[in-house]
């Protein structure tokens, strides 16, 4: 089975600064790696998503992520906060296994000041 | 193109009634998930449909959640009777294939509140 650890529920940046959300997995077999952003009263939104090729994801918004195997690790940056990037973020996992779920983290609260 | 549809958006009952959340799937789309949105638990699949058939159902909670899907465009989640502790927000997604690659697409939520 697998799973996925964020840390930190919420993490609180000013404008202009450099977020970074982290996300760690566990998986027995190669994972694929996704991240969502929800924002208030609306479902989730797919940023970017890891499935095997290159392990420097660019995603929606100016987000990005890299997969680092060593490190089962898939956090997300994004060089410059902006006021309309507070959402709560979500990290998940799936597997190439037949039929295939995501499980997701508990979500990481991103609040920006100006 | 249009999205995943869910219906109601909010819905607020008494205890003991019948709740039932629809779902209209991405056309083309041949899987359909149901999770439930708390903030105690995060995010929770329910259940998994591919082609109409229930593939993994071992989140439903118990047996007052039902789930079915009549054909490839439509779906529901019927909860019956309702308890307070349903309350928390339903969201539909759906996918191309099922496939662990394939992105889902969430609905809006229908938000519940068991009175």
């Amino acid at each position: 089975a697998q799973s996925v650890t964020q840390l930190g529920s919420h993490v609180s940046v000013s404008e202009g600064a450099l977020v970074l959300l982290r996300c760690n997995y566990s998986s027995s077999v190669p994972p694929y790696l996704f991240w969502y952003v929800q924002y208030p009263n609306q479902g989730l939104q797919l940023l970017l998503k890891y499935t095997s090729a290159a392990t420097l994801v660019k995603g929606i918004n100016g987000f990005e992520a890299e997969f680092k195997k060593s490190e089962t690790s898939f956090h997300l940056t994004k060089p410059s906060a902006h006021m309309s990037d507070a959402a709560e973020y979500f990290c998940a996992v799936s597997v190439n296994s037949g039929y295939s779920t995501l499980t997701f983290g508990k979500g990481t609260m991103l609040l920006v000041s100006p | 193109d249009a999205g995943v549809i869910q219906s109601p958006r909010h819905e607020v009952t008494e205890m003991g009634q019948e709740v039932t959340l629809r779902c209209k799937p991405i056309s083309g789309h041949n899987s359909l998930f149901w999770y439930r949105q708390t903030m105690m638990r995060g995010l929770e699949l329910l259940i998994y449909f591919n082609n109409n058939v229930p593939i993994d159902d071992s989140g439903m909670p118990e047996d007052r959640f039902s789930a079915k899907m009549p054909n490839a465009s439509f779906s529901t989640l019927k909860i019956q009777p309702s308890e307070p502790r349903d309350s928390a927000v339903y969201f539909c997604a759906s996918s191309s294939t099922g496939a662990g690659a394939d992105t889902q697409y969430f609905g809006p939520g229908t938000r519940l509140t068991v009175l």
